[in-house]
């Protein structure tokens, strides 16, 4: 079965560091584009990063310079390492799988970052 | 980025026609055709609609249409049923080689 399996989320203080992590099964994350999008209670979606299969990366100006989006082929898992985390950064933050560009066919369930103190 | 403009509310009555536009700049919508729909139901992940302005993945049914002038995409939903109400929002490809979404629709079926 193609899915996808968010995890990492949780609270952390403004300023801290987060790690999430998106487990990819039935097929092979780097021979395909994947993204990261996020979604703030109650908001619409949000476009934060982008991995081409070649390796470019490409982040919202909301989050670049902060967040890295990455992928460990031998895992088959895509990344997204969050620094300096603001309060606005709060939302469900989902990994997608892109089949043409601009278009994603497969998403996780969403993980839950909450940035309070 | 500025976020893709689309109408906050539409409604529509069981069997009717409805339409959502999304309205964006020659740097996205109007520049490439690479426009996509998602559905997205209250609680769930979003699924693909329709992908490069008017295709339909295998399994949407072909109520959902997708058509394109100049800045401005739409989405039609014909045949309206209740299933149908949910969020949908746009997307589109840019020319800094990022992705944009519009600020989603909410549509009710009356």
């Amino acid at each position: 079965e193609v899915q996808l399996v968010e995890s990492g989320g949780g609270l952390i203080q403004p300023g801290g560091s987060l790690r999430l992590s998106c487990a990819a099964s039935g097929f092979t994350v780097s021979s395909n584009y994947m993204s990261w999008v996020r979604q703030a209670p109650g908001k619409g979606l949000e476009w934060v990063s982008v991995i081409y299969s070649g390796g470019s990366t490409y982040y919202a100006d909301s989050v670049k310079g902060r967040f890295t989006i990455s992928r460990d082929n031998s895992k088959n898992t895509l990344y997204l390492r969050m620094n300096s985390l603001r309060a606005e950064d709060t939302a469900v933050y989902y990994c997608a799988r892109g089949i043409v560009v601009g278009a994603f066919d497969i998403w996780g369930q969403g993980t839950m970052v909450t940035v309070s103190s | 980025q500025s976020a893709l403009t689309q109408p906050a509310s539409v409604s529509g009555s069981p069997g009717q026609s409805i339409t959502i536009s999304c309205t964006g700049t020659s740097s996205d919508v109007g520049g490439y055709n690479y426009v996509s729909w998602y559905q997205q139901h209250p609680g769930k992940a979003p699924k693909l609609m329709i992908y490069e302005v008017s295709n339909r993945p295998s399994g949407v049914s072909n109520r959902f249409s997708g058509s394109k002038s100049g800045n401005t995409a739409s989405l039609t939903i014909s045949g309206l049923q209740a299933e149908d109400e949910a969020d949908y929002y746009c997307s589109s490809y840019t020319s800094s080689s990022r992705g944009v979404f519009g600020g989603g629709t909410k549509l009710t079926v009356l």
